[in-house]
């Protein structure tokens, strides 16, 4: 079993939708979460930790459910821009963190 | 610019043929990893750092070799490539406070071994 899992996708949606990922996570004694983008064939770069209160980054929202073991990242009024992969990564001791292998976001006009 | 350098972008080689892929940062990160990323198994990490001279596996590292003699850089070594290790590879960076901020990713480098 992977120790995070994400649906592949791809999630196809109309500019100014709202969108839903989740993610599993394996591991109970994961202590740091954080959502990543990643355009095609390019680096991932960090769209926000994930933290246990929830938080907020304009039209991001990512939350943490300990008990079902899940995080989740909802994007309001989505834009063209927003078309990319994401990647749910879970990190449980001081050296690993574990990627999911993303889910794929396709916004169309 | 903070950033991660990675070299080189594209490399395709044979078989056999050692090869080096270079990493460095100027960020004074104590932290540096390298990830391979394939299709449909995501990222995975290869080998990781946690300073100078301190160095570990981690999930994939077989076919790999690692130094890490300062502090910027963090070179990934393939002794003897093989088809298998044809792959996108990450180097990262992270400082002490990585649980919060994440890491850094340098560009890529896209190997093809032939």
């Amino acid at each position: 079993r992977k120790e995070v899992e994400q649906d592949p996708g791809p999630f196809n949606v109309p500019e100014g939708a709202t969108v839903a990922f989740n993610c599993t996570y394996s591991n109970s004694a994961s202590q740091s979460f954080f959502w990543y983008r990643q355009d095609c064939r390019k680096e991932p770069k960090l769209l926000m930790s994930v933290y246990s209160s929830g938080n907020e980054d304009g039209r991001f929202t990512a939350q943490l459910n300990r008990a079902s073991q899940y995080i989740s990242l909802l994007i309001r009024d989505s834009k063209l821009s927003d078309s990319a992969t994401y990647l749910c990564v879970g990190g449980y001791n001081f050296n690993k963190f574990y990627f999911g292998s993303g889910t794929k976001l396709n916004v169309k006009p | 610019e903070a950033q991660v350098t990675q070299n080189p972008r594209y490399l395709i080689t044979v078989t056999g043929k050692k090869l080096t892929v270079t990493c460095s940062q100027n960020m004074n990160h104590e932290y540096m990893s390298w990830y391979r990323q394939d299709p449909g198994l995501g990222l995975r990490q290869i080998y990781y750092s946690m300073n100078v001279e301190v160095t570990d596996k981690g999930d994939v590292p077989e076919g790999y070799k690692v130094s890490r003699k300062e502090k910027r850089n963090f070179p990934l070594i393939l002794e003897s490539p093989s088809p298998n290790q044809t792959s996108l590879y990450f180097c990262a960076s992270s400082g002490t406070d990585r649980f919060n901020y994440g890491y850094t990713f340098g560009s890529g480098t896209r190997l093809t071994v032939v």
